[in-house]
């Protein structure tokens, strides 16, 4: 079993749309969970961090359940500059920082 | 905004030469690392570097692989004979926190 897995997509959505990903991983003992973005060919950037109680940053909201192990990441709003994939990314239990990525999830926002 | 650096962006080697990336981290960082990215892939941990020393090595970082922080502001990856299967985007990143990357070095094994 992968131990971050995503649904790779593609979603394609109009602008303005609302667009959930959803992410699982198989270590219930990870400590850190987060979602990046990557543009193409770019490094990857974070978006924001995600905890149990849930967060929001702007258009962004990010869900933990570590009972399911599983995060979610909801855009509103999409804009065209959202387009990118979007990476499920956490932090295994026993290492101090490393990241274990998912496979991303692609979005493109079409006008 | 500070950032993480890294030259070249892109290498080109032949198959069984040495090659050596490099990277300046965000200067009041503590924690380095390397990780990789096989075109089409996903971003894979290599090794991480505190304190003047390796903290932790994924299985694909074996003996071909090594880092070095030759001085206070560089932090180098070498892989000793390159292979094929090394193409890839090399990212650096760094942390105290929140781990930043640098853009990237993308390698080529021909």
């Amino acid at each position: 079993r992968k131990e971050v897995e995503q649904d790779p997509g593609p979603f394609n959505v109009p602008e303005g749309a609302t667009v959930a990903f959803n992410c699982t991983y198989s270590n219930s003992a990870s400590q850190s969970f987060f979602w990046y973005r990557q543009d193409c060919r770019k490094e990857p950037k974070l978006l924001m961090s995600v905890y149990s109680s849930g967060n929001e940053d702007g258009r962004f909201t990010a869900q933990l359940n570590r009972a399911s192990q599983y995060i979610s990441l909801l855009i509103r709003d999409s804009k065209l500059s959202d387009s990118a994939t979007y990476l499920c990314v956490v932090t295994p239990s026993g290492s101090a920082r490393q990241l274990t990525f998912g496979s991303g999830t692609q979005l493109t926002v079409l006008p | 905004e500070p950032e993480v650096t890294q030259t070249p962006s892109h290498q080109v080697t032949q198959m069984g030469q040495e090659v050596i990336l490099r990277c300046v981290p965000i200067s009041n960082h503590l924690y380095f690392y390397w990780y990789r990215q096989i075109l089409g892939q996903k971003v894979e941990f290599l090794v991480s570097f505190y304190n003047n020393e390796i903290s932790e090595k994924s299985e694909i970082f074996d003996d071909q692989f090594s880092v070095e922080r030759p001085d206070g502001s560089n932090f180098t990856l070498k892989i000793r004979s390159t292979k094929l299967e090394d193409s890839a985007m090399y990212f650096c990143a760094s942390n105290l926190e929140t781990q930043y990357f640098g853009p990237g070095t993308r390698l080529l094994v021909l």
